[in-house]
């Protein structure tokens, strides 16, 4: 079954902290992995896309990393700000079938100063 | 503003009855895709366009939901005799097929229906 599991479920930290979310897939075949920020009330924005060839794909303090072998993934925040608050969702897309995106139920980020 | 638009933000109605909701996608894209969102959940697929023709639905689209896209470029969705079990976020998204897999769908802001 093609299922994409996130966890923690929700987070809270300090501004200025780093924190790590995490990203379980048993998508296949697999053709990329996306991060997604969901502020509330909107629509989510993509943050990175990762490929199978790809481990590490940074933007600005965002960076993730693709297992493609024990097909996992991770999206780590280094010195928090209070905009990054929102839901952090991560999506698979399958490489056949045209409905062929697998979403997670998102990582619930929450930074307090 | 190219990116994808929904309309309207925010709807509250009465159960029983019907709303209709608009997405105008970023204007090349031939796929638009229908999700909707409860909270604390990510999005669920709903039904999805190539062009004009509607391609896929879930199961979760019951016979009081239809959705059209007659010219391939906008399209709406409809729910009749709303329930209260309707009260979601509605998010259009729209993305360019090439045939070779794997394209991003950009996403709207997405609809927030409240069914009283």
């Amino acid at each position: 079954k093609n299922q994409v599991e996130q966890s923690p479920q929700s987070l809270i930290i300090l501004e200025g902290k780093n924190c790590t979310l995490q990203c379980n897939y048993t998508v296949s075949p697999f053709s990329n992995l996306r991060w997604y920020k969901q502020d509330t009330g909107r629509g989510p924005v993509s943050l990175t896309i990762m490929t199978f060839s790809e481990n590490t794909k940074s933007n600005g303090r965002y960076t993730a990393t693709l297992d493609a072998d024990t097909k996992q993934s991770s999206l780590h925040i280094t010195a928090s700000q209070l905009s990054d608050s929102a839901s952090y969702i991560c999506v698979v897309n399958r490489q056949t079938g045209a409905n062929n995106l697998f979403f997670g139920t998102g990582t619930r980020l929450t930074v307090i100063p | 503003d190219t990116g994808v638009s929904q309309n309207p933000r925010h709807k509250i109605t009465k159960r029983g009855q019907n709303v209709t909701f608009r997405c105008d996608p970023i204007s090349e894209h031939n796929r638009l895709y229908w999700y909707r969102q409860t909270l604390g959940q990510g999005p669920e697929f709903l039904t999805y366009f190539q062009n004009e023709a509607q391609l896929e639905k879930s199961r979760l689209l019951s016979d009081r939901f239809s959705a059209e896209r007659p010219k391939g470029s906008f399209s709406t969705l409809e729910i009749q005799r709303t329930e209260q079990g309707d009260s979601a976020m509605y998010l259009c998204a729209s993305s360019l097929a090439t045939g070779t897999g794997g394209e991003t769908q950009y996403f709207g802001p997405g609809t927030r229906l409240l069914v009283l």
